[in-house]
C-alpha cells in the first residue's frame, strides 16, 4: 500500500520558472511532512518541512503549501535554476513512536536554460 | 565534517557472500535509521535504533539481515547469503529524540551490487 503518492514522475522547467511537485497522503496520523533533494550518487538532503498546523512555509526560493482537508501538500521552487536539477522526494511521518519516514516515489526535475 | 558517514560507499559482491556496512551518525543523535533505496524509488524504512536498542524492524528485513548498534554509537548492517534482489542503495539517517523538528539527516549511502 503506497501511503504517499507523488506526481509528476518527471518535470522539465525553464530557468527562472516555477517548479511545482505534488504529494498526497492517506494516513491521517501523519503530522510531519519534509521534502528531500537528492543528487545522483548522494544521499537525500533535507530541504524544507511543514507541520499540519500551518498552511504554508517558505524558506528562500522553496515553499511548501499544505492542505489538511485534502490530505495534500506541494513543493514550489521559485526562480528555478539549473543547480536545482535533482530528484525530489516528499515524505511523511508521525511525531509519536518511531518517526520513520514514508517516502513518495520521487520527481526528477530538470531545469533547462 | 559532522554529518552522517557511511562505509563503504560502494560494494560489489557475488551472490551468496556476506556483506557488512557501517554507519556513523551525527555525534549527539540518539536515533539511527536504516533505509533501502532501489533505482527510481524512494527510500524504504528497514529498521531503527534508539541508543543501542533496536526498536522496530520492517517486514522488508528478512532473516538474512541483521543490524546492531553497540553502545549507541555507530551501527552495522549485515546481509548474509546475498541475493541479486539485495542490490540497492543502503542509506543511514540519524535524528535527535526530543528535538521538536524531528529532522532526519541522511548519509551518502552504500551502493550494493550483487552479481
Amino acid at each position: 500500500q503506497q501511503q504517499v503518492k507523488q506526481s509528476p514522475q518527471s518535470l522539465i522547467v525553464q530557468k527562472g520558472g516555477i517548479s511545482i511537485i505534488n504529494c498526497a497522503y492517506e494516513n491521517t496520523a501523519f503530522d510531519y511532512f519534509p521534502w528531500y533533494q537528492q543528487f545522483p550518487g548522494k544521499g537525500p538532503a533535507l530541504l524544507i518541512a511543514i507541520r499540519p498546523d500551518v498552511s504554508e512555509k517558505k524558506e528562500g526560493r522553496f515553499t511548501i503549501s499544505f492542505n489538511k482537508s485534502a490530505k495534500q501538500f506541494s513543493l514550489h521552487i521559485m526562480d528555478s535554476q539549473p543547480g536545482d536539477s535533482a530528484t525530489y522526494f516528499c515524505a511523511a511521518s508521525m511525531s509519536f513512536g518511531n518517526e520513520k519516514l514514508t517516502f513518495g516515489t520521487g520527481t526528477r526535475l530538470t531545469i533547462i536554460p | 565534517d559532522t554529518g552522517v558517514s557511511q562505509d563503504p560507499r560502494h560494494k560489489i559482491t557475488k551472490r551468496g557472500q556476506n556483506v557488512t556496512f557501517r554507519c556513523d551518525p551525527i555525534s549527539e543523535h540518539n536515533r539511527l535509521y536504516w533505509y533501502r533505496q532501489t533505482l527510481g524509488q524512494g527510500p524504504e524504512f528497514l529498521t531503527y535504533f534508539q541508543n543501542e536498542a533496536q526498536l522496530e524492524k520492517s517486514r522488508l528485513l528478512s532473516d538474512r539481515f541483521s543490524a546492531e548498534r553497540p553502545k549507541g554509537s555507530f551501527s552495522t548492517l549485515e546481509i548474509q547469503r546475498t541475493e541479486q534482489g539485495d542490490s540497492a542503495m543502503y542509506l543511514c539517517a540519524s535524528s535527535l529524540t526530543g528535538d521538536s523538528s524531528y529532522e532526519q539527516y541522511f548519509g551518502p549511502g552504500t551502493r550494493l551490487t550483487v552479481t
